[in-house]
């Protein structure tokens, strides 16, 4: 069974400081690949999606991803990031023909002004 | 353009009690899903939908029931609550490579806050 394994659960920064989130997933075929993102109260919205083509993938709000196969990883990126980015972001597969999406168990980011 | 909707948004219930959540999309999307999401575990799948009368089991299936007698409706219920069911409930869509969306994307509703006594 597929499975996706995010290594930080709670990170803080500063704004203006880098972020990277890790994100590893199990299953050795084709894979789709996806950032959510849950700000307090709401619900889910997709921060950006990989399905092929180039690695780097640049999503919404200035987010970005890089698709490494051979590493099985999808870490989302962003150079500077603000108070307003304080969200639980999700890493997520879909993989071979299904249609289900299985979830990391998210990791609570915290920007202080 | 409602998109995807759940009700109700928040739900007390006592132990036992059977509890049904709504869900309704207005995209007309064959696939359907239900999730929990817990502190954790992130969002874990309870059961999926293909189509209308096509249904089956996700993650953690045990204790809900779901129908899907037309297209834009997947009621999710609680036969008899228990305090472990206490979760925020997330209803999902999304079409095939020939309807209106992103293929393989997955829509969210705002959730349903479901507290068991």
């Amino acid at each position: 069974a597929q499975s996706v394994s995010q290594h930080n659960h709670h990170v803080i920064l500063s704004e203006a400081a880098s972020l990277e989130l890790g994100c590893n997933y199990s299953y050795g075929g084709t894979v789709n690949l996806f950032w959510y993102v849950q700000y307090p109260g709401q619900h889910l919205q997709l921060l950006l999606k990989y399905f092929s083509g180039d690695p780097l993938v640049k999503g919404i709000k200035g987010f970005e991803a890089e698709f490494i196969k051979s590493k099985f990883s999808f870490n989302l990126r962003k150079p500077s990031v603000q108070w307003s980015d304080t969200a639980e972001y999700f890493c997520a597969v879909i993989s071979g023909s299904a249609r289900q999406l299985t979830f990391g168990s998210g990791t609570q980011l915290t920007v202080l002004p | 353009d409602a998109g995807i909707t759940q009700s109700p948004r928040y739900k007390i219930t006592e132990t036992g009690r059977q509890v049904t959540l709504m869900c309704h999309q207005t995209w007309s999307h064959s696939y359907m899903f239900w999730y929990r999401q817990d502190l954790g575990h992130g969002l874990r799948l309870i059961y999926y939908s293909a189509a209308a009368d096509i249904t089956d089991k996700g993650e953690v299936p045990d204790g809900y029931v779901v129908s899907r007698s037309k297209t834009e409706n997947f009621p999710l219920t609680l036969e008899s609550a228990t305090r472990s069911q206490t979760s925020v409930y997330f209803c999902a869509s999304h079409g095939t490579s020939g309807e209106k969306s992103s293929y393989n994307e997955q829509f969210f509703g705002p959730g349903t806050r479901l507290t068991v006594l």
